[in-house]
């Protein structure tokens, strides 16, 4: 069965400074997608960014960036320069195949930007 | 352009009452979603519609049935709301070509007595 792993509930990091989110999963099946939403206290899931498990190069969108470890079964988030308003939960996700509709989510990671 | 909108944004039941979730996106996705989150839990898939005129089971579908209405709208509906149904509601859609994007609705709580 599918399975996504957060292990950190909550995370500091000092405003400018990078941080990485760790994410795990499970999976039998060689092709599938991962991602990361992030939602902030105002409660809307915002998409950051994706990787296929087909994908060479780890993907990147601005100051996001997912290492992607195909071996370890691992897909971390690094944001870089953290800002304020990048506090919020984070989550990761994978779906079944490249096709697929069905997304499980992990328990999230709640990170706080100090200033 | 609103997106992606759910109605209402807060409902509360009591327990063996019924009530629809709406929702409704404006960007010609064809693919549409309901999930629901528990505190301390990331998104649950409760039903998705691939399609206009397809419907499928996701992670948690008991207590709940789905309507796709048209392209534009998909509903949630419970029949016999029950506690453990509290949650927060979120409604998504999709490209058919880029599955990876979902977009969000801004979400329903859902209190059930």
């Amino acid at each position: 069965a599918q399975k996504i792993t957060q292990t950190q509930p909550g995370m500091f990091v000092q405003e400018k400074e990078a941080v990485t989110l760790d994410c795990t999963y499970d999976t039998s099946d060689p092709s599938y997608g991962l991602f990361w939403y992030k939602q902030p206290s105002s409660g809307e899931m915002i998409f950051l960014i994706y990787q296929g498990s087909y994908d060479q190069q780890n993907a990147t969108e601005g100051r996001y960036s997912l290492n992607f470890q195909k071996a370890r079964k691992s897909a971390n988030l690094v944001i870089s320069a953290s800002q304020l308003g990048d506090s919020a939960m984070y989550f990761c996700a994978m779906r079944e195949g490249t096709g697929g509709f069905k997304t499980i989510f992990g328990a999230g990671t709640r990170l706080f930007v100090k200033a | 352009n609103a997106g992606v909108t759910q109605t209402p944004k807060f409902q509360v039941l009591k327990t063996g009452q019924s009530m629809t979730l709406q929702c409704a996106q404006d960007m010609n996705h064809n693919s549409m979603y309901w999930y629901r989150q528990d505190p301390g839990m990331g998104l649950r898939l409760i039903y998705y519609s691939a399609s206009e005129g397809t419907t499928d089971k996701g992670e948690v579908p008991n207590g709940y049935n789905v309507s796709r209405l048209n392209k534009r709208e998909f509903s949630l509906r419970l029949e016999s709301a029950a506690p453990s149904q509290t949650s927060v509601y979120f409604c998504a859609s999709s490209p058919w070509d880029h599955r990876e994007t979902q977009y969000f609705g801004p979400g329903t709580r859902l209190l059930v007595l």
